[in-house]
């Protein structure tokens, strides 16, 4: 039982347009929400993170939008980059330390 | 600092034998974390350790895995008898909780295969 849900395995996106990652979440306890991004042969990094108490929280680029009520969380990136091409996982906490993740979408930036 | 140091990067060895991960986190973080990456699961959390005590292992598989950290500077995941299906990439993460900041920093990973 997925409590947190990315339901598009891959994104296309053209270079210089928005890129929008959505994540679903079933979990009311989750308390902060953190997407990171990861390189093939590479470990995931941190990008950028909202706590619940918030609706958004914008770093440069990329800002990240919180629906309590819909459980809904999605990562903006505005403008598109070739080097923004990677997997990207959304992650949520509740409780305890340990984080739970997302599949991953694959977000790929056409030239 | 280094950053979370992981290996080997690639293991391969047959089905039955001990596979042993290991793991060094960042000096200073009191939290280490041990995920599996699949196709199929995704990241899934198997263990952590908060100072050197493991607090949740409900993510292990089976009896099959065990992970120990015997100071605040190692960690190993260990497989007896690994078996194919536990093919996979594992990530070793670690953080200092208590700052409100719950991001991690994630090693490069294991690459195990069971043939």
């Amino acid at each position: 039982d997925q409590q947190v849900k990315q339901n598009s395995p891959s994104l296309s996106v053209q270079e210089g347009r928005i890129s929008i990652l959505n994540c679903d979440y079933t979990n009311s306890m989750f308390d902060y929400f953190l997407w990171y991004k990861k390189y093939p042969a590479e470990g995931p990094t941190f990008l950028i993170s909202i706590s619940s108490i918030k609706d958004k929280n914008e770093d440069g680029r990329f800002t990240v939008f919180l629906n309590k009520s819909a459980k809904h969380l999605s990562l903006h990136i505005v403008p598109s980059q070739p080097g923004d091409s990677a997997v990207y996982f959304c992650a949520a906490r509740g409780g305890a330390d340990g984080l739970t993740f997302g599949k991953g979408t694959h977000l790929i930036i056409q030239p | 600092d280094a950053g979370v140091i992981q290996s080997p990067r690639h293991e391969v060895t047959e089905m039955g034998q001990e596979v042993t991960l290991r793991c060094k986190p960042i000096s200073g973080h009191n939290s280490l974390f041990w995920y599996r990456q699949t196709m199929m699961r995704g990241l899934e959390l198997l263990i952590y350790f908060n100072n050197n005590v493991p607090i949740d292992d409900s993510g292990m598989p089976e009896d099959r895995f065990s992970a120990k950290m015997p100071n605040a500077s190692f960690s190993t995941l260990k497989i007896q008898p690994s078996e194919p299906r536990d093919s996979a990439v594992y990530f070793c993460a670690s953080s200092f909780s208590g700052t409100g900041n719950y991001g991690y920093t994630f090693g490069s990973g294991t690459r195990l295969t069971v043939v």
